[in-house]
């Protein structure tokens, strides 16, 4: 069991760039989130998937849109990086009902230059 | 709506001394809790969780919490750290018919030789 696995690790991106940010869960969880995380403000969330199908704004969702692919994978993408968009992401996953915890991955180090 | 408060950003504790990592939150409707643990370039693990039933919670690495329902608070506790427990904590609240889980800014733990 991987469990959520993200992909790339660490990006470097100049103003105006693109790119998409790859999350997959093997756990067969319903609900799937996007996180960003910046020092002493805790996690915010950016988009989230409450099931296949679907998907939600969060607390922070502009400059970025989502894709729910499949019930495994869920992609956030940045279509026009900003240095304001520099942080560490964190992907998700859970049942979806309440008394269950998410499952983090690893988290992408992005730099928007 | 929730809300959570981590009341305190920053503790330093030397080691073999009790921690307490205080945590408030504010909600319209039932809740579940929850504390997540964050080791440096990790993604976030569940340390431990409250549903219903006994208002004192145990988890993992010898860390405890104390649900209180009046003071609608839910403090993290250990009698005594280690080195190892140098670690960033994140106190969440998410409505018993959800997955969506509202964060806390986070508390570090710093724990000195």
């Amino acid at each position: 069991n991987a469990g959520v696995t993200q992909t790339p690790k660490f990006q470097v991106l100049k103003t105006g760039q693109s790119m998409t940010l790859q999350c997959a869960q093997d756990m067969n969880h319903n609900s799937m989130y996007w996180y960003r995380q910046d020092p002493g403000m805790g996690l915010r969330l950016i988009y989230y998937s409450a099931s296949e199908g679907t998907t939600d704004k969060g607390e922070v969702p502009n400059g970025y849109n989502v894709s729910r692919l499949n019930k495994r994978e869920f992609s956030l993408r940045l279509e026009s990086a900003a240095p304001s968009q520099t942080s560490v992401y964190f992907c998700a996953s859970n049942t979806g009902t309440g008394g269950n915890e998410q499952f983090f991955g690893p988290g992408t180090r992005l730099t928007v230059l | 709506a929730q809300s959570v408060t981590q009341l305190d950003s920053q503790v330093p504790v030397f080691e073999e001394a009790p921690v307490e990592l205080r945590c408030n939150y504010s909600s319209s409707v039932s809740v579940y809790l929850f504390w997540y643990v964050q080791y440096p370039n990790q993604g976030l693990q569940l340390l431990l969780k409250y549903l219903s039933g006994s208002t004192l919670v145990k988890g993992i690495n010898g860390f405890e919490a104390e649900f209180n329902k009046s003071q609608t608070s839910f403090h993290l506790r250990k009698p005594s750290v280690h080195i190892s427990d140098t670690a960033e904590y994140f106190c969440a609240v998410t409505r018993t018919n959800a997955g969506k889980s509202t964060f806390g800014d986070g508390t570090t733990l710093t724990v000195k030789p």
